[in-house]
């Protein structure tokens, strides 16, 4: 069974661009969640998808949003990108809608904001 | 979810068992304990989780003390491949896949 997708792994903006980073879950996983990883704050949940709605929410600004479509496949967008948001993103699937499903993550999308 | 706290780095010998501590005096009823780790460059792999039993899976022991206040995973053969960061994380069951991801503990593998 494929495992999660990231795409793309590598993606370079300047500051005031939008960017949007795709993760594909492992087929059967209905749950989405989204991290930032920075060598600052550590691994910090941004949000959860479940069945196309979204169910929690980080400590992060308007500027982050996201969305999951039928297929469970999820986008996440970046507006007005600031040179902090520089940082691994990652995506993590799981099967259930409860948190003792184990979570599998993605590789990460590593965006630089220069 | 409850706070954890983890040494921020240990040394293990290779072949020797590695025992990874995580204090989570606070932890309430209804949280799992649940351990993940992260290889450079990699995302972070579930390793396993539990309520109040001990639990065994392919990859690890976890040992979860009566009262719940603490934990420890055991590796029960180290191997350089084992070296990562481990994060000790208290979730509840029934908040969705939301998890507060702590320092972790750096563990170093040595041959």
């Amino acid at each position: 069974k494929a495992g999660v997708t990231q795409t793309p792994r590598y993606l370079i903006k300047t500051r005031g661009q939008q960017v949007t980073l795709s993760c594909s879950p492992i087929s059967g996983h209905r749950s989405v969640s989204w991290y930032q990883q920075t060598p600052g704050q550590g691994l910090q949940f941004l949000f959860e998808y479940f069945s196309e709605t979204q169910r929690n929410k980080g400590n992060f600004p308007g500027r982050f949003s996201g969305r999951q479509f039928s297929n469970s496949r999820s986008e996440m967008n970046v507006s007005t990108l600031e040179l902090g948001d520089s940082a691994l993103y990652l995506c993590a699937s799981s099967q259930g809608q409860w948190s003792y499903n184990e979570q599998f993550f993605g590789p990460g999308t590593r965006l630089t904001v220069l | 979810d409850a706070k954890t706290t983890q040494p921020t780095s240990m040394d293990c010998a290779e072949g020797r068992a590695a025992n990874l501590p995580c204090n989570h005096s606070t932890i309430s009823g209804n949280e799992y304990v649940y351990w993940y780790r992260q290889i450079h460059s990699q995302g972070p792999q579930y390793i396993i989780h539990g309520l109040k039993n001990n639990e065994t899976n392919e990859m690890a022991s976890l040992i979860i003390t009566e009262d719940r206040k603490s934990s420890t995973l055991i590796l029960p053969h180290a191997t350089l491949r084992d070296t990562a960061v481990y994060y000790c994380i208290g979730a509840l069951n029934n908040a969705g896949n939301m998890l507060t991801f702590g320092g972790g503990t750096r563990l170093m593998v040595k041959p």
